[in-house]
């Protein structure tokens, strides 16, 4: 089974409007985490945000948080505002506890903004 | 420089070749991974190193793979007698400490095409 499933290949959102990228995972572990990249076209990894398992709070870090269900396990990442520079692959990835510490990551969705 | 440097960003070997990526980490990083990316996909787990110890190789496709960083610092993958299925990004990354909270830094990876 796949541990990181993002379902969506492509979105597309009006600059400033919100959007939603879906993530769901699949693990056994009941401690592990939670992450969200960006890639843009030149191809660098860019770290957005962190959600711990044990995290009683939805992660925020400016324009983005992380809609944590972890019953559902789903960790959706939100973008607000969206701006022209947020067009880019979005990957979702998992760190297990008994991973040594490797990311497992999703294929990934591509997101357009429209102006 | 400040981020994780990779190089060549481009390599074009003819199968059969052996091919050499270097990855600088970030200065005082602990923890190595190299991922492979295939072309519309999401990096797959290659190898991990903390400090000069390889600790996971188990995402090693073949035992044509061969990754080292001998002083912990420095990283050499290595691919011997290359074939198609090795065109991909070889993405490195690094982090102060493994585990956690612990965000990976990316380098911009360095695309093989294998002809």
């Amino acid at each position: 089974a796949q541990k990181i499933t993002q379902t969506q290949p492509g979105m597309f959102v009006q600059e400033k409007e919100a959007v939603t990228l879906d993530c769901t995972y699949d693990t056994s572990d009941q401690s592990y985490g939670l992450f969200w990249y960006k890639q843009p076209s030149s191809g660098e990894m860019i770290f957005l945000i962190y959600q711990g398992s044990y995290d009683e709070q939805n992660a925020t870090e400016g324009r983005y948080s992380l809609n944590f269900q972890k019953a559902r396990k789903s960790a959706n990442l939100v973008i607000s505002a969206s701006q022209l520079g947020d067009s880019a692959m979005y990957f979702c990835a998992m760190r297990e506890r008994g991973s040594n510490y490797k990311l497992t990551f999703g294929k990934g969705t591509l997101l357009t903004v429209n102006p | 420089g400040a981020g994780v440097s990779q190089s060549p960003r481009y390599k074009v070997a003819k199968r059969g070749q052996d091919v050499a990526l270097r990855c600088d980490p970030i200065s005082g990083h602990v923890s190595l991974f190299w991922y492979q990316q295939a072309l519309g996909q999401g990096p797959e787990f290659l190898t991990y190193f903390q400090n000069e110890a390889q600790l996971d190789k188990s995402g090693l496709p073949s035992d044509r793979f061969f990754a080292e960083r001998p002083e912990g610092s420095v990283s050499t993958l290595k691919i011997q007698r290359t074939q198609q299925e090795d065109s991909a990004v070889y993405l490195c990354a690094s982090s102060l400490e493994p585990g956690g909270r612990g965000e990976l830094f990316f380098g911009e990876g360095s695309r093989l095409t294998v002809l």
